[in-house]
């Protein structure tokens, strides 16, 4: 079967760094996806994994190792607003996107 | 990025009657939709892929006479919640992919969240 796994929850400090891992287990694979979701909104795209490696943007990196079907997502320099859950996805060969349970990040001043 | 615009963004109905939520691509060209429902404090459940101009396909479990979705157009998608019941009250939210583009990533609707009373 398909399965992605990720914390349930976690909480980091204001202004610290922290890193959410994400395993799968897919049919095929063409591409991993971290989306932000705050309560009662729609997910919003972080970023986007393909190849093997780390994509940086601003705050926010993603890493992916395929062989390990491995991902993580680093945030850095917390901000309260950075609360919200974080949800990994992976496009199989279908490409249809599986879903992960989303970890939600509590930020503590 | 491309927008999704879902409408309406949230909504109460009476048991019994049928609700239509939209989805549009509003400035590019989705050939195919997608249509989740969410549980509170639960990740997104794929209901069904819609494709324009052809039977949408249905996720095991969900009712196709229930759920109703049409895509009449590359821009447009609706879904209807027939005679809907206050278990069918959830956070309801599309999404699109540009196909043509290459891209890969799916943007999302704002989503819209129905309770039946």
């Amino acid at each position: 079967g398909q399965n992605i796994d990720q914390p349930t929850e976690m909480t980091a400090t204001e202004g610290a760094i922290v890193q959410i891992n994400c395993t799968y287990q897919t049919s095929g694979f063409n591409g991993l996806f971290w989306y932000q979701q705050h309560a009662g909104e729609a997910p919003t795209f972080l970023s986007y994994n393909v190849l093997d490696g780390l994509e940086e943007k601003g705050r926010f990196s993603s890493f992916l190792s395929r062989s390990k079907g491995y991902s993580y997502l680093l945030l850095k320099e917390l901000q309260m607003k950075d609360s919200a859950s974080y949800l990994c996805a992976v496009m199989d060969s279908n490409y249809q996107l599986i879903w992960g349970a989303g970890t939600k990040l509590i930020i503590k001043p | 990025g491309a927008v999704v615009s879902q409408h309406p963004s949230w909504v109460i109905c009476k048991s019994g009657t049928s609700v239509k939520i939209e989805c549009r691509s509003l400035d590019f060209q989705a050939t195919t939709m997608f249509w989740y429902r969410q549980f509170p404090k639960q990740s997104l459940m794929l209901m069904a892929t819609s494709n324009e101009g052809s039977k949408a396909t249905y996720e095991q479990g969900v009712e196709k006479d229930k759920f109703l979705i049409n895509h009449a157009s590359l821009t447009l998608s609706t879904l209807t919640v027939t005679s809907a019941h206050p278990e069918d009250s959830s956070f309801y939210i599309c999404s699109a992919r540009e196909m043509d583009s290459g891209a890969a990533e799916a943007f999302f609707g704002q989503g819209t969240r129905l309770t039946v009373v």
